[in-house]
């Protein structure tokens, strides 16, 4: 299947900065990207909707000026969490799909990235 | 919109027996269904999907799971689970093309010998 790679596995902030994390296809085009963020043994909650080249759709509930997502190239978005505070603190996955290729009914999910704030 | 039930929120079994995971799933239109299996600081790995024909699926690592569309279900099976198979699962649908994977709560199965 394809690979989506998310950077960084784990990150540790202070409250109060703000934090990037990437997700990349490697060997598809992600027209789409979804952000999840999961709480501990928890399920995945879907945060955003990115689509290349326009901005994100936020779920209900979700600050959009808190989780900036861009979605510049085909190959990279990013969620960026800003002025972060420790209940920020989640595990955020991003996922990518190929809509390309027909093979829409697929999503490829990053590593994962754990946040702290402390 | 969709939604996913999955039925138990823990499983403990013995290594080598059958397991099964519940999913039931709500929806207005026709769906795409997922079964990942996530490890402890990990991201998803897709163990099977089932988007159309035969209603019985298999999957990697010795898994299967039968769409029921009277019963709106997708349960997960195995016959004979290994310690390695320990781990958290998640049953998703979609709906339209284009759209999110909407997630139940997760299935925790724990294997003991």
């Amino acid at each position: 299947g394809a690979v989506v790679s998310q950077h960084p596995s784990r990150v540790i902030c202070k409250s109060g900065t703000s934090v990037k994390i990437e997700c990349r296809s490697l060997d598809f085009q992600a027209t789409t990207m979804f952000w999840y963020r999961q709480f501990p043994k928890q399920s995945l909650m879907l945060m955003a909707t990115s689509n290349e080249g326009s901005k994100a759709t936020y779920e209900q509930g979700v600050e959009k000026d808190k989780f900036l997502i861009n979605h510049a190239s085909l190959t990279l978005s990013t969620l960026t969490v800003t002025s972060a505070h420790p209940e920020d603190s989640s595990f955020y996955i991003c996922s990518a799909r190929d809509g390309k290729t027909g093979l829409d009914t697929e999503a490829f999910f990053g590593q994962g990235t754990r946040l702290t704030v402390v | 919109a969709q939604s996913v039930t999955q039925l138990d929120s823990q499983v403990p079994v013995f290594e080598e027996a059958p397991v099964e995971l519940r999913c039931n799933y709500s929806s207005s239109v026709s769906v795409y269904l997922f079964w990942y299996v996530q490890y402890p600081n990990q991201g998803l790995q897709l163990l099977l999907k089932y988007l159309s024909g035969s209603t019985l699926v298999k999957g990697i690592n010795g898994f299967e799971a039968e769409f029921n569309k009277s019963q709106t279900s997708f349960h997960l099976r195995k016959p004979s689970v290994h310690i390695s198979d320990t781990a958290e699962y998640f049953c998703a649908v979609k709906g339209q093309a284009g759209t999110a994977l909407i997630f139940g709560k997760g299935t925790t199965l724990s294997v003991s010998s």
